[in-house]
């Protein structure tokens, strides 16, 4: 069964860092895209990033560019989302999401999310 | 970016009743749409993938149709279980996106 946990989440400043956790289990992580993808409280969906199964490839939304970096541990079947110069508008239930596989992007499991919350 | 508009955004509905939910996309995204449904409080779950294929284990009363910049999402005869919010959300260009979601609740 596969299985993602997000872990790292928290109460942080405007202006703060945070490192967000993945744990990946069920499955073999090394081979599959690996997304993170938010949800502010009360609103919809947005994708923020995502990395290529050996890492060389890393895509973001505008609004995280230059202030987020995602980066994959496949010896630890870990993913993380180094998340600096936090805003309010960052505030969202991070959630980590796996491809569909052979490349194709959309969002076949999903952890339960962890929750970022930035405010002074 | 790729906008995705939804319509409707909210949507009341009887049990058995035949639902459908469209998703516009800006551009052509030929058949690289998604779909999800999310209750509340609960993680998104995938309906649909390449605009038509139906995730395993997802009810058959589930279909999606369309391509390029036009897509359907229809639900053929309402259960219970089906009221929550529904996205489409494309994966044929850089960013990834989302609509903005639509609502079904019960009438």
């Amino acid at each position: 069964e596969v299985q993602l946990v997000e872990s790292g989440g928290g109460l942080v400043q405007p202006g703060g860092s945070l490192r967000l956790s993945c744990a990946a289990s069920g499955f073999t992580f090394s081979s599959y895209w690996m997304n993170w993808v938010r949800q502010a409280p009360g609103k919809g969906l947005e994708w923020v990033a995502n990395i290529k199964q050996d890492g060389r490839e890393r895509y973001y939304v505008d609004s995280v560019k230059g202030r987020f970096t995602i980066s994959r541990d496949n010896a630890k079947n870990s993913l993380y989302l180094q998340m600096n110069s936090l805003r309010a508008e960052d505030t969202a239930l991070y959630y980590c999401a796996r491809e569909g596989g052979r490349g194709y992007q959309y969002f076949q499991h999903w952890g339960q999310g962890t929750l970022v919350t930035v405010s002074s | 970016d790729i906008q995705l508009t939804q319509s409707p955004s909210t949507l009341s509905a009887f049990v058995g009743d035949r639902v459908t939910i469209t998703c516009r996309a800006s551009q052509s995204i030929s058949s690289w749409l998604a779909w999800y449904q999310q209750k509340p409080g609960k993680v998104p779950q995938l309906l649909i993938y390449k605009a038509s294929s139906i995730e395993s284990g997802v009810p058959s009363r589930f279909s999606g149709s369309g391509s390029g910049t036009e897509f359907t999402l229809t639900i053929s005869s309402l259960q219970p279980d089906d009221f929550a919010t529904y996205y489409c959300q494309q994966y044929d260009r850089y960013p990834w996106t989302f609509g903005q979601g639509t609502k079904v609740d019960i009438k």
